[in-house]
Protein backbone atom coordinates (compact mmCIF):
# COMPACT_ATOMS: atom_id res chain seq x y z
CA UNK A 1 0.00 0.00 0.00
CA UNK A 2 1.58 3.22 -1.06
CA UNK A 3 1.21 6.16 1.61
CA UNK A 4 2.59 9.70 1.02
CA UNK A 5 3.67 11.59 3.93
CA UNK A 6 3.53 15.15 3.42
CA UNK A 7 5.85 18.31 5.38
CA UNK A 8 6.44 21.54 5.19
CA UNK A 9 5.26 24.87 6.65
CA UNK A 10 1.66 26.00 7.53
CA UNK A 11 2.57 30.04 7.20
CA UNK A 12 4.50 31.23 4.61
CA UNK A 13 5.04 35.15 4.15
CA UNK A 14 4.07 36.97 0.63
CA UNK A 15 6.86 37.37 -2.04
CA UNK A 16 8.41 34.39 -0.55
CA UNK A 17 9.10 30.67 -1.12
CA UNK A 18 6.78 27.91 -0.70
CA UNK A 19 8.57 24.65 -0.02
CA UNK A 20 6.82 21.09 0.90
CA UNK A 21 8.00 17.75 0.70
CA UNK A 22 6.29 14.78 0.10
CA UNK A 23 7.89 11.35 1.28
CA UNK A 24 6.84 7.82 0.00
CA UNK A 25 6.50 4.60 1.62
CA UNK A 26 5.46 1.65 -0.85
CA UNK A 27 6.65 2.74 -3.93
CA UNK A 28 9.75 4.38 -5.56
CA UNK A 29 10.03 7.77 -6.77
CA UNK A 30 11.90 6.79 -9.83
CA UNK A 31 10.26 4.06 -10.51
CA UNK A 32 10.07 4.51 -14.81
CA UNK A 33 6.19 4.27 -14.83
CA UNK A 34 5.39 6.28 -12.35
CA UNK A 35 4.65 10.03 -11.99
CA UNK A 36 4.27 12.13 -8.67
CA UNK A 37 1.55 15.11 -8.74
CA UNK A 38 1.01 18.14 -6.69
CA UNK A 39 -2.91 19.32 -6.63
CA UNK A 40 -4.12 22.17 -4.43
CA UNK A 41 -7.43 23.06 -3.74
CA UNK A 42 -9.05 26.51 -2.73
CA UNK A 43 -12.78 27.94 -2.28
CA UNK A 44 -12.26 29.97 -5.66
CA UNK A 45 -10.37 27.65 -7.26
CA UNK A 46 -11.12 24.09 -6.27
CA UNK A 47 -9.26 20.95 -7.11
CA UNK A 48 -6.12 22.57 -9.29
CA UNK A 49 -3.91 20.38 -10.79
CA UNK A 50 -0.16 22.48 -10.58
CA UNK A 51 2.29 19.69 -11.94
CA UNK A 52 3.95 16.73 -11.68
CA UNK A 53 7.62 15.23 -12.09
CA UNK A 54 8.73 11.91 -13.23
CA UNK A 55 11.59 9.52 -14.04
CA UNK A 56 11.97 8.17 -17.63
CA UNK A 57 16.00 8.13 -17.49
CA UNK A 58 16.06 11.71 -16.45
CA UNK A 59 14.06 13.62 -14.18
CA UNK A 60 10.89 15.40 -15.95
CA UNK A 61 8.61 18.26 -15.14
CA UNK A 62 5.34 19.15 -15.97
CA UNK A 63 3.65 22.48 -15.09
CA UNK A 64 0.16 24.06 -14.83
CA UNK A 65 0.04 27.04 -16.90
CA UNK A 66 -1.22 29.37 -13.81
CA UNK A 67 1.87 28.79 -12.35
CA UNK A 68 4.55 27.90 -15.03
CA UNK A 69 7.70 29.88 -14.24
CA UNK A 70 7.64 29.96 -10.07
CA UNK A 71 7.34 26.42 -9.74
CA UNK A 72 10.41 24.17 -9.49
CA UNK A 73 9.88 20.11 -8.57
CA UNK A 74 12.83 18.47 -7.17
CA UNK A 75 13.50 14.84 -6.50
CA UNK A 76 15.68 12.75 -4.12
CA UNK A 77 16.17 9.71 -4.59
CA UNK A 78 17.93 8.71 -1.13
CA UNK A 79 15.08 9.97 0.82
CA UNK A 80 12.67 7.96 -2.16
CA UNK A 81 10.82 11.69 -1.82
CA UNK A 82 9.78 14.86 -3.80
CA UNK A 83 9.33 18.76 -3.40
CA UNK A 84 7.44 21.82 -4.89
CA UNK A 85 9.10 25.01 -4.43
CA UNK A 86 7.00 28.22 -5.34
CA UNK A 87 8.58 31.46 -5.82
CA UNK A 88 7.21 34.73 -4.75
CA UNK A 89 3.98 33.93 -3.38
CA UNK A 90 0.95 36.00 -3.02
CA UNK A 91 -2.46 35.37 -0.84
CA UNK A 92 -3.68 33.81 -4.34
CA UNK A 93 -1.58 31.04 -3.36
CA UNK A 94 -3.61 30.29 0.12
CA UNK A 95 -4.48 26.88 -0.33
CA UNK A 96 -4.65 22.89 0.79
CA UNK A 97 -2.02 21.55 -0.83
CA UNK A 98 -1.60 18.32 -1.70
CA UNK A 99 0.65 15.31 -3.49
CA UNK A 100 -0.80 12.45 -5.17
CA UNK A 101 0.31 9.24 -7.03
CA UNK A 102 -0.26 8.46 -10.76
CA UNK A 103 -2.55 9.19 -13.42
CA UNK A 104 -6.23 8.78 -12.14
CA UNK A 105 -4.69 9.71 -8.55
CA UNK A 106 -5.17 6.49 -6.39
CA UNK A 107 -3.37 7.85 -3.46
CA UNK A 108 -2.74 11.15 -1.68
CA UNK A 109 -1.04 12.92 1.34
CA UNK A 110 -3.03 14.35 4.06
CA UNK A 111 -2.43 17.83 2.79
CA UNK A 112 -1.15 21.06 4.00
CA UNK A 113 -2.83 23.75 4.96
CA UNK A 114 -0.51 27.07 3.03
CA UNK A 115 -1.49 30.38 4.42
CA UNK A 116 0.10 33.36 2.56
CA UNK A 117 0.39 35.93 4.77
CA UNK A 118 2.55 38.70 6.64
CA UNK B 1 -7.16 22.41 -21.43
CA UNK B 2 -10.02 19.86 -21.45
CA UNK B 3 -12.77 21.03 -18.99
CA UNK B 4 -15.17 19.18 -16.92
CA UNK B 5 -18.77 20.25 -16.23
CA UNK B 6 -20.64 18.60 -13.19
CA UNK B 7 -23.95 18.80 -12.35
CA UNK B 8 -25.88 19.53 -10.23
CA UNK B 9 -23.88 21.30 -7.64
CA UNK B 10 -25.75 19.64 -4.84
CA UNK B 11 -28.38 17.76 -3.79
CA UNK B 12 -29.86 16.67 -0.63
CA UNK B 13 -31.32 13.00 -0.87
CA UNK B 14 -33.55 10.98 2.17
CA UNK B 15 -31.24 7.99 3.26
CA UNK B 16 -32.05 4.88 1.07
CA UNK B 17 -32.53 6.74 -2.21
CA UNK B 18 -30.80 7.69 -4.94
CA UNK B 19 -27.93 9.93 -6.12
CA UNK B 20 -27.32 11.03 -9.49
CA UNK B 21 -24.32 13.20 -10.09
CA UNK B 22 -23.99 13.93 -13.72
CA UNK B 23 -19.98 14.96 -15.49
CA UNK B 24 -19.03 16.23 -19.01
CA UNK B 25 -16.18 16.39 -20.11
CA UNK B 26 -15.54 19.22 -23.15
CA UNK B 27 -13.95 16.44 -25.33
CA UNK B 28 -13.31 12.79 -25.77
CA UNK B 29 -11.40 11.34 -22.98
CA UNK B 30 -10.88 7.81 -24.82
CA UNK B 31 -7.20 6.62 -24.83
CA UNK B 32 -6.21 4.63 -27.56
CA UNK B 33 -3.92 2.31 -26.09
CA UNK B 34 -6.98 0.65 -24.18
CA UNK B 35 -9.68 1.83 -25.81
CA UNK B 36 -10.86 3.52 -22.28
CA UNK B 37 -12.13 6.62 -21.33
CA UNK B 38 -9.93 8.23 -18.95
CA UNK B 39 -11.89 9.21 -16.05
CA UNK B 40 -11.72 8.68 -12.48
CA UNK B 41 -14.49 9.43 -9.44
CA UNK B 42 -13.39 11.20 -6.59
CA UNK B 43 -14.76 11.37 -2.96
CA UNK B 44 -14.25 14.09 -0.71
CA UNK B 45 -15.50 14.00 2.73
CA UNK B 46 -14.75 16.98 5.22
CA UNK B 47 -10.93 17.42 6.71
CA UNK B 48 -9.43 14.45 4.42
CA UNK B 49 -8.09 13.88 1.05
CA UNK B 50 -10.44 12.89 -2.07
CA UNK B 51 -10.68 9.39 -2.21
CA UNK B 52 -10.44 7.58 -5.32
CA UNK B 53 -13.43 5.50 -6.37
CA UNK B 54 -13.61 4.56 -10.16
CA UNK B 55 -10.94 4.84 -12.89
CA UNK B 56 -11.05 4.16 -16.95
CA UNK B 57 -14.83 5.27 -16.29
CA UNK B 58 -15.84 2.30 -15.03
CA UNK B 59 -13.28 0.26 -12.64
CA UNK B 60 -14.30 0.32 -9.51
CA UNK B 61 -11.34 1.00 -6.74
CA UNK B 62 -10.99 -1.72 -4.08
CA UNK B 63 -13.17 -1.14 -1.18
CA UNK B 64 -15.78 0.51 -3.26
CA UNK B 65 -19.57 -0.51 -1.75
CA UNK B 66 -21.20 -1.79 -5.22
CA UNK B 67 -23.90 0.22 -4.31
CA UNK B 68 -22.23 2.70 -6.06
CA UNK B 69 -22.40 2.84 -10.38
CA UNK B 70 -21.21 4.46 -13.26
CA UNK B 71 -22.40 4.70 -16.86
CA UNK B 72 -20.46 6.44 -19.57
CA UNK B 73 -21.84 7.28 -22.96
CA UNK B 74 -19.08 9.33 -25.29
CA UNK B 75 -18.08 12.40 -23.02
CA UNK B 76 -20.94 12.34 -20.48
CA UNK B 77 -20.35 9.92 -17.30
CA UNK B 78 -22.98 9.29 -14.71
CA UNK B 79 -22.33 8.32 -11.13
CA UNK B 80 -24.84 7.46 -9.16
CA UNK B 81 -25.33 6.46 -5.27
CA UNK B 82 -27.80 3.63 -4.86
CA UNK B 83 -29.85 3.26 -1.30
CA UNK B 84 -27.86 6.66 -0.11
CA UNK B 85 -25.80 6.00 3.58
CA UNK B 86 -25.17 8.41 5.71
CA UNK B 87 -21.28 7.71 5.45
CA UNK B 88 -21.79 8.75 1.64
CA UNK B 89 -22.31 12.62 2.65
CA UNK B 90 -19.26 14.01 0.93
CA UNK B 91 -18.17 15.93 -2.32
CA UNK B 92 -17.92 13.95 -5.49
CA UNK B 93 -15.35 15.25 -8.36
CA UNK B 94 -14.95 13.97 -11.49
CA UNK B 95 -11.61 14.31 -13.77
CA UNK B 96 -10.05 13.85 -16.49
CA UNK B 97 -5.91 12.38 -17.12
CA UNK B 98 -6.18 11.45 -20.53
CA UNK B 99 -4.11 15.19 -20.99
CA UNK B 100 -2.12 17.66 -18.79
CA UNK B 101 -3.34 19.54 -17.38
CA UNK B 102 -5.26 17.07 -15.34
CA UNK B 103 -8.85 19.04 -14.35
CA UNK B 104 -11.11 18.81 -12.27
CA UNK B 105 -15.10 18.94 -12.40
CA UNK B 106 -16.44 21.73 -9.84
CA UNK B 107 -17.69 18.96 -7.54
CA UNK B 108 -20.96 18.05 -6.42
CA UNK B 109 -21.80 18.00 -2.67
CA UNK B 110 -24.14 15.45 -1.15
CA UNK B 111 -26.23 15.77 1.77
CA UNK B 112 -28.92 14.15 3.48
CA UNK B 113 -32.26 15.02 3.30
Amino acid sequence: QVQLQQSGPGLVKPSETLSLTCSISGDNVSRNTAAWNWIRQSPSRGLEWLGRTYYRSKWLNDYALSVRGRMVFTADTSKNQFSLHLTSVTPEDTAIYYCARGWSLPDWSQGTLVTISS
Amino acid sequence: DIVMTQSPDSLAVSLGERATINCKASQSLLYSSNNKNSLAWLQQKPGHPPKLLFYWASTRESGVPDRFSVSESGTDFTLTINSLQAEDVAVYYCQQYLAIPLTFGGGTKVEIK
